[in-house]
């Protein structure tokens, strides 16, 4: 079972529509949870950054955190085209420093 | 602000010719990362550099993949021999320090394809 497990998707939604991305972890001793969107035949680009628990808001993404069921989700408000991406969530500890695991990743298509 | 660059972005050889691929980081970033994606998964680190030095490099199947940062700028990473299963895209990122939260900027990746 690998460390982190995300859905795999694919999701597809109209535009304007309320996204949730999630994924679950083993690892305890992750503090820092990331959120990365990939373009196609792009590198992946960090989208939302929490540390330990709790939301985070960055205008239409919300990042959320709980290390009690080692969930984390992403949200995506008023979904637009230009969401379109695969969005992957990655993980690390301060035990290992700079070393991210990261999910398998979900492919959104937002449709106008 | 130049991003990461990498070199080539794409390049097709037959198994068990060698290759290389190179990363220039983002100025001034001391950590520098190699990663592996396949098709429908996410990036599989290969090696990390603090500077100069290879501070995790236990993914990385050294029978055949060697990587180097001279000067702690500038890296390459080759496979020599390439075999059918190493298709996949190589990603070049780098951060500025260690830190678990420090955030790691990607270049857009090296699709290798071994015929």
């Amino acid at each position: 079972q690998k460390e982190v497990e995300q859905d795999p998707g694919p999701l597809s939604v109209p535009e304007g529509a309320i996204v949730s991305l999630n994924c679950t972890y083993s690892n305890s001793a992750f503090q820092y949870f990331m959120w990365y969107r990939q373009y196609s035949r792009k590198g992946p680009e960090l989208l939302m950054y929490t540390y330990s628990s709790g939301n985070k808001e960055d205008g239409r993404f919300t990042a959320q955190v709980d290390k009690s069921s080692k969930y984390i989700s992403l949200f995506i408000r008023d979904s637009q085209p230009s969401d379109s991406a695969t969005y992957l969530c990655a993980m690390s500890a301060n035990t290992n420093a700079g070393k991210s695991t990261f999910g398998d990743g979900t492919t959104l298509t937002v449709k106008p | 602000e130049a991003g990461v660059v990498q070199s080539p972005r794409y390049k097709i050889i037959e198994k068990k010719q060698p290759v290389a691929f190179w990363c220039n980081p983002i100025s001034g970033h001391n950590t520098l990362y190699w990663y592996l994606q396949n098709l429908g998964q996410g990036p599989e680190l290969l090696i990390r550099y603090e500077n100069e030095e290879a501070v995790d490099d236990s993914q990385l199947p050294k029978d055949r993949f060697s990587a180097e940062r001279l000067k702690g700028v500038d890296s390459t990473l080759k496979i020599q021999p390439a075999e059918l299963g190493d298709s996949a895209v190589y990603l070049c990122a780098s951060s500025f320090g260690l830190a678990g939260g420090d955030e790691q900027f990607f270049g857009p990746g090296t699709r290798l394809t071994v015929l």
